[in-house]
């Protein structure tokens, strides 16, 4: 099946630094959405862009919307112990369903 | 209860067993999504159902994947005859409304399926 490519695959960071990571597409997404998931649960929400050219933060969490529509950002600011995680992106085509990213693991060292 | 529910939890079947993983979506979700979740990857889109029927089952990867929804609430994914490419986590995710409305969007915590 079709997934979207995330880099970096994963990443091993100090407590404290911060953190960016991408996703790219060879198609168009009208939406462009990232997610967290902890080992044994289902992905949770931390942000939706609809708009190209779109920046979204929510706390220590900014995301961004590649204006070709190919791509999306995601930034995590002072990052903390519970932070640790995959993140995936996730492109979706008006309400279709959605197309989910390979996952950047992220490790936190205090 | 308050989210999408899975079960079972585990699932270990041996090769050429039939299995059936169960979905409770959250109460009134018109949408319900299957994805299958092999180890080290994304969620891949199975089949999405909007109340009772199938809208979409391009995902299903052979005829030997079949799911059901027939009251419009709980889902049922079977898989006959398992092989051990079957070996992943299926996650059931439902919404409010029509498609896969973002914000509304859960999933539950999935089944692990291994097939020895």
């Amino acid at each position: 099946g079709q997934q979207l490519n995330q880099s970096p695959q994963s990443m091993f960071i100090q407590e404290g630094e911060d953190v960016s990571m991408n996703c790219t597409s060879s198609s168009i997404f009208n939406t462009w959405l990232w997610y967290k998931q902890d080992p044994g649960e289902g992905p949770v929400l931390l942000i939706a862009l609809y708009k190209a050219g779109e920046l979204t933060s929510n706390g220590r969490l900014t995301a961004q919307f590649g204006i070709t529509r190919k791509d999306s950002f995601l930034n995590i600011s002072a990052s903390i112990p519970s932070d640790v995680g995959i993140y995936f992106c996730a492109g979706q085509l008006y309400t279709d369903k959605l197309i989910f990213g390979t996952g950047t693991r992220l490790q936190v060292f205090p | 209860g308050a989210g999408v529910s899975q079960s079972p939890r585990y699932k270990v079947a041996k090769r050429g067993q039939d299995v059936a993983l169960r979905c409770d979506p959250i109460s009134g979700h018109v949408s319900l999504f299957w994805y299958q979740q092999a180890l080290g990857q994304g969620p891949e889109f199975l089949t999405y159902f909007q109340n009772e029927a199938q809208l979409d089952k391009s995902g299903l990867p052979s005829d030997r994947f079949f799911a059901e929804r027939p009251e419009g609430s709980v889902s049922t994914l079977k898989i006959q005859r398992t092989q051990q490419e079957d070996s992943a986590v299926y996650l059931c995710a439902s919404s409010p409304g029509q498609g896969a409305t973002n914000e509304k969007l859960f999933f539950g915590s999935g089944t692990q399926l291994s097939v020895l």
